[in-house]
């Protein structure tokens, strides 16, 4: 079974920095099933990125996705106030127990 | 414009069957492109995948929730359902519907399946379990 981990579990930055946030898998994971979300307090997710890179529709080029193997990164390069959220990644399978991580929340300093 | 909307009771009582419906309009469940996706969240938790079923009613589930679990795609193909018997105060959350797309493609002789991600979603229903 695979598990994703995020980390760090809470990342606390000031507006206009730059975020870097880590999704690591128990085992190898295709990059074409690997996707990022956006969780704002009180709203459903928001997909980012899919295929580990590519970005969803709408998604501002601030987010980036990047990675293979068993070590993904979020990278939001100049963080907007709007941004502070949980992101959870995601694999896709067919049977998977645990799907998503656990989240990271990122957080205004 | 896809939208999803999930309905059903917000209150179900222990041991009971939890009966969801997410509406699809903008959209055709019949597509063959995307599968149709539930997702739940207890209050503070994080996301929970619990399975999803596909225009033809093939379905994945998530092992720790198969035996109590089952969805299926209307007649009508613009609504599907989530089922969930005998539930516990320990199934109260957030449940939310959504459209995930995949598609497969040959290349160089072999199928290649691309995940686009969980791209539209519900806004979401609270349900309770309670007596």
């Amino acid at each position: 079974e695979v598990v994703l981990t995020q980390s760090p579990g809470t990342l606390s930055l000031s507006p206009g920095e730059r975020a870097t946030l880590s999704c690591r898998a128990s085992q190898n994971v295709s990059s074409n099933y690997l996707a990022w979300y956006q969780q704002r307090p009180g709203r459903a997710p928001r997909l980012l990125i899919y295929g580990a890179s590519t970005r969803a529709s709408g998604i501002p080029d601030r987010f980036s996705g990047s990675g293979s193997g068993t070590d993904f990164t979020l990278t939001i390069t100049t963080v907007e106030p709007e941004d502070f959220a949980v992101y959870y990644c995601q694999q896709f399978g067919s049977s998977l127990l645990y799907p998503f991580g656990q989240g990271t929340k990122l957080d205004m300093k | 414009q896809v939208q999803l909307r999930e309905s059903g009771p917000g209150l179900v009582k222990p041991s009971q069957t939890l009966s969801l419906t997410c509406t699809v309009s903008g959209d055709s469940i019949s597509s063959g492109i995307s599968y149709w996706s539930w997702v739940r969240q207890p209050a503070g938790k994080g996301l929970e995948w619990i399975g999803r079923v596909y225009t033809n009613g093939f379905t994945n589930y998530n092992p720790s929730l198969k035996s109590r679990v089952t969805m299926s795609v209307d007649s009508s193909k613009t609504q599907f359902s989530l089922k969930m018997s005998f539930v516990t105060a320990a199934d109260t959350a957030v449940y939310y519907c959504a459209r995930e797309t995949v598609r497969s493609n040959m290349v160089q002789g072999k199928i290649v399946i691309s995940y686009y991600g969980m791209d539209v979603w519900g806004q979401g229903t609270a349900v309770t379990v309670s007596s």
